[in-house]
This record gives structure tokens, C-alpha cells and sequence, in this order.
């Protein structure tokens, strides 16, 4: 089945510092790959994707590398803003169904401290 | 991405009350989802809104207590029926389009309390 691991958290960094979040996943097939992140009292925003093996997501200095031999999809940045503290969730759609079937994993909440 | 909103954004409501959620998205979309966040968890899909038909709901979840409808392509209300503190959590709209079929974009939520 589909199911996606994360990072347990709280992560706690200090502003400037780098960040990994990761996340590993189990599939048939081949999902396309989320993180999604959630600032205190929103909903949820789509951070960056990736469809396909080797593909590099990106969006507001954060990336994150479709592994396949790895199964990971895990999260970085170089250097962390207060303003990143959030929870941040992986998710991937199923390759049979695409958006009608998205599983999360658990969230791992990241506090930036300056 | 479609833009997507939510009200309430936040009600505290009583035991045993009825409170109903609309999510309304800025253009017409293909599938409409409600997800329930509880305290310090992931998300749990509750059910895929259908348009013209009823919504098709996961397993845990039923109509009697999650009654959906979707009238239209912009427009969905989840109620969250005979309340109890159990049902305080973060209720979450999302939506997938056409053009993006393999995402969902989410609304900002209805946060719910239940004394």
C-alpha cells in the first residue's frame, strides 16, 4: 500500500542554519511528491512537487529530490528564517488515482529561534 | 491554483449542536475533499465531495455524522453533526483541478471547538 514516513519532530534550529526533513515513502508505482507546509493558525500551502525519478522541487529556498533508489523525498534548506516556523508534511498521490488519493504523513513542526 | 475560502474560520460551539462549514473555491474544480486535523496530527480525509450525487466517505466516517453536499463546482458545505469535545479539530477543505490532476490545494480551515 501507500504510506509515507517523516521525520519525528520538533525540529528547533537557529536562524541561518540548514535543514533536513526527511521523509521516506512506500509505493506502488510512481507517485508524484509533496510538502506541504502550515503556518500557526492556517491551512494548509502547497510548498513544492515533484512528478517523476530525479526530479528537484523548489519554492522559497527550499528544495526537496525524488529519490526512487532511495524512496526519499526529503526537505532542505541552507539557511532558515524565524519566518519558516511551521509544520511541514510530505505527501504523495497515488500513481492509479493522482489527486483523489493523498497521503500525509505525520508532520514534523520546525521552530526557528533567532 | 484555484483560491479557496472557508467560514467559519473558527466557532466554539456546545455539545450536542450541529455546525455546518462551507468551502467556496474561485473557479469551477473537478474533486473537492474535507479533511479533519486533530490536535497536533495529520490530516484524515473524511470524504470526497461529489458534484450531484452523494459524497463517498472513508472508512470511520459516516453521512449521519459528516453530511456533505456540493450543489455545484465552486461550492461545498461539511456538517459536523450532534457535537462532542471529540469533534474539536481543525476541518480542512481542498480541491483538485484539471490542470494539476495529481494536487490538492487546501483552504485555510474552520477551527472548532466543542465544550
Amino acid at each position: 500500500g501507500n504510506s509515507v514516513t517523516q521525520m519525528e519532530g520538533p525540529v528547533t534550529l537557529s536562524e541561518e542554519a540548514f535543514l533536513t526533513i526527511n521523509c521516506t515513502y512506500t509505493a506502488t508505482g510512481y507517485p508524484s511528491l509533496f510538502w506541504y507546509v502550515q503556518y500557526p493558525g492556517e491551512g494548509l500551502q502547497l510548498l513544492l512537487k515533484a512528478t517523476k525519478a530525479d526530479d528537484k522541487g523548489s519554492n522559497k529556498g527550499f528544495e526537496a529530490t525524488y529519490r526512487k533508489e532511495t524512496t526519499s523525498f526529503h526537505l532542505e534548506k541552507g539557511s532558515v528564517q524565524v519566518s519558516d516556523s511551521a509544520v511541514y508534511f510530505c505527501a504523495l498521490s497515488d500513481p492509479r488515482t493522482g489527486a483523489n488519493n493523498l497521503f500525509f504523513g505525520t508532520g514534523t513542526r520546525l521552530t526557528v529561534i533567532p | 491554483s484555484a483560491v479557496i475560502s472557508q467560514k467559519p474560520s473558527r466557532d466554539i460551539c456546545q455539545r450536542g449542536t450541529s455546525l455546518t462549514i462551507q468551502c467556496q473555491v474561485d473557479s469551477q474544480v473537478t474533486m473537492m475533499f474535507w479533511y479533519r486535523q486533530q490536535p497536533g496530527q495529520s490530516l484524515t480525509l473524511i470524504a470526497t465531495a461529489n458534484q450531484g450525487s452523494e459524497a463517498t466517505y472513508e472508512s470511520g466516517f459516516v453521512i449521519d455524522k459528516f453530511p456533505i453536499s456540493r450543489p455545484n463546482l465552486t461550492f461545498s458545505t461539511l456538517t459536523v453533526s450532534n457535537m462532542s469535545p471529540e469533534d474539536s479539530s481543525i476541518y480542512l477543505c481542498s480541491v483538485g483541478t484539471s490542470a494539476s490532476t495529481d494536487t490538492q490545494y487546501f483552504g485555510p480551515g474552520t477551527r472548532l471547538t466543542v465544550l
